[in-house]
């Protein structure tokens, strides 16, 4: 299986940009087509799709939501950050089956 | 627009079988995928399998021997059956809509909590 590794933790000010890393462990590109995707999951809600492959807002999403990367490195980033961005965030890859999620960062306020 | 709503025991004892239901409304069950995903206390989440628009299966190895999903077109529901249950499959099981051209799960279902215990 692909695993994704996500660092825990990351602490923000509102208003400053926020960056989530995802490092896969092996490659979940196919050609220019980027297969992974992030999900923001507040505390009692299902997870909501924020960008799929890699770069794509997923509809409704606002634009101060952004993702970036190839191959095995991937970004998510926020900017700039508001109160309701307080969440979870989890990058989730479809190029291979089973299809696997990063352990999640916790964002924060500082 | 399209819901997905999980229904089922809350409470499973060990050994037992998991049933869940997934009812799908605003969209048709025999367009896309649609799947089962948990997230287990402490946050790990876990694709579990799904059923595709033609009733084609697929299930993470991990779970092959003790999983089963199915559906009924004519009401617009799919299925989870998961076999010889432990307290580590306490978790929170979603149901989720999956796009064929793998652009993530867009829509998912509220969750339905399912704790393993004697």
């Amino acid at each position: 299986d692909i695993v994704l590794t996500q660092s825990p933790v990351l602490a923000v000010s509102l208003g400053q940009r926020a960056t989530i890393s995802c490092r896969a462990s092996q490659s979940v590109s196919i050609s220019s087509i980027n297969l992974m995707h992030w999900y923001q999951q507040k505390p009692g809600q299902q997870p909501k799709l924020l960008i799929y492959r890699a770069s794509n807002l997923a509809s409704g999403i606002p634009a101060r939501f952004s993702g970036s990367g190839s191959g095995t490195d991937f970004t998510l980033t926020i900017d700039p950050v508001q109160a309701d961005d307080i969440a979870a965030y989890y990058c989730q890859q479809s190029r291979e089956s089973p299809p696997t999620f990063g352990g999640g960062t916790k964002l924060e306020l500082k | 627009e399209v819901q997905l709503q999980e229904s089922g025991p809350g409470l499973v004892k060990p050994s037992q079988s998991l049933s869940l239901t997934c009812s799908v409304t605003g969209y048709s069950i025999t367009s896309n995928y649609w799947g089962w995903i948990r997230k287990f206390p402490g946050n790990k989440m876990e694709w579990m399998g799904y059923i595709s628009y033609s009733g084609s299966t697929s299930y993470n190895p991990s779970l092959k021997s003790r999983i089963s999903i199915t559906r009924d077109t004519s009401k617009n529901q799919f299925f989870l059956q998961l076999n010889s249950v432990t307290t580590e499959d306490t978790a929170t099981y979603y149901c989720a809509r999956a796009d064929p051209k793998r652009t993530g799960f867009d829509y998912w279902g509220q969750g339905v909590m399912v704790t393993v215990s004697s």
